[in-house]
C-alpha cells in the first residue's frame, strides 16, 4: 500500500489541553496536507505544508515537516469540544501531484 | 463545500446489481475524484477524471468504472455490486488555485446485501 501510517489511532483529551498527531509516509512528496472529519462529513481542508517548509501556523494548528524522516505532526492547541473529529494527513506524490494518498487517520476525543 | 454534491446519498442494493453514484459540481473545476473510505483505511482512490472524457485508474478501481460526459458530472458505477464494495463513496474536486488542495462532497453510504 501507498499509504501512510498515523498515530495515534485515536487520542482523547482534556478541553484545553494540546492534541498531536503524527502521519508517516513513504514517497516524495510535493505537498502534505491536513484535513479533518466530522461524524458522518466529508473532510474539509485544514492546512497545506510544502516539501521545502519545515514549520506551518493557521490559527490553532501548527504543522510540522520533516522530509528527511518522512514525517509530519500536526499540533492543536488549547483544544475545544468542537475539535472531536477524525484527522487526516494526505500526501501529493513529487510525480503526480494533483493525486492525494491519505493515512487512515487520527479519531480525536475532546472531552468538555 | 465548493458547490458539490452527491446522489443519492444512501443506497442498499443486492449483490450482483448494477450500481451508478453521480457527482455534481458546479464551479468547472477541471479534476474530479472518487474515493472509498473503509475503516482502518483512510481514504483510497477508485478512479479520477482531469477533463471531459477523461480518465484514469486509483489505487482500488477493480470492479469500479467511470464516466465524465460533462464537465459538471462523474459518474461511478459498480458493474456488478458485491458485498466488499459496501463503502462509504467520497467525490472531491481539486482546486485550482495555487493551494493544491481537495474539497469532498457530503459522500454516499452504499450497503450491498
Amino acid at each position: 500500500s501507498q499509504q501512510g501510517e498515523e498515530d495515534p489511532q485515536a487520542l482523547s483529551i482534556q478541553e484545553g489541553e494540546n492534541a498531536t498527531m503524527n502521519c508517516s509516509y513513504k514517497t516524495s512528496i510535493n505537498n502534505l496536507q491536513w484535513y479533518r472529519q466530522n461524524s458522518g462529513r466529508g473532510l474539509v481542508h485544514l492546512i497545506l505544508i510544502r516539501s521545502n517548509e519545515r514549520e506551518k501556523h493557521s490559527g490553532r494548528l501548527r504543522v510540522t515537516l520533516d522530509t528527511s524522516k518522512k514525517s509530519s505532526s500536526l499540533l492543536i492547541t488549547a483544544s475545544r469540544a468542537a475539535d472531536t473529529a477524525s484527522y487526516f494527513c494526505a500526501t501529493a506524490p513529487m510525480d503526480s501531484s494533483y493525486k492525494l494518498i491519505f493515512g487512515s487517520g487520527t479519531r480525536l476525543l475532546v472531552r468538555p | 463545500d465548493a458547490g458539490i454534491t452527491q446522489s443519492p446519498r444512501h443506497k442498499v442494493t443486492e449483490t450482483g446489481t448494477p450500481v451508478t453514484l453521480r457527482c455534481h459540481q458546479t464551479e468547472n473545476h477541471r479534476y474530479m475524484y472518487w474515493y472509498r473510505q473503509d475503516p482502518g483505511h483512510g481514504l483510497r482512490l477508485i478512479h479520477y477524471s482531469y477533463g471531459v472524457k477523461d480518465t484514469d485508474k486509483g489505487e482500488v478501481s477493480d470492479g469500479y468504472s467511470v464516466s465524465r460526459s460533462k464537465t459538471e458530472d462523474f459518474l461511478l458505477t459498480l458493474e456488478s455490486a458485491t458485498s466488499s464494495q459496501t463503502s462509504v463513496y467520497f467525490c472531491a474536486i481539486r482546486n485550482q488555485g495555487s493551494l493544491e488542495t481537495q474539497y469532498f462532497g457530503p459522500g454516499t453510504r452504499l450497503l450491498v446485501l
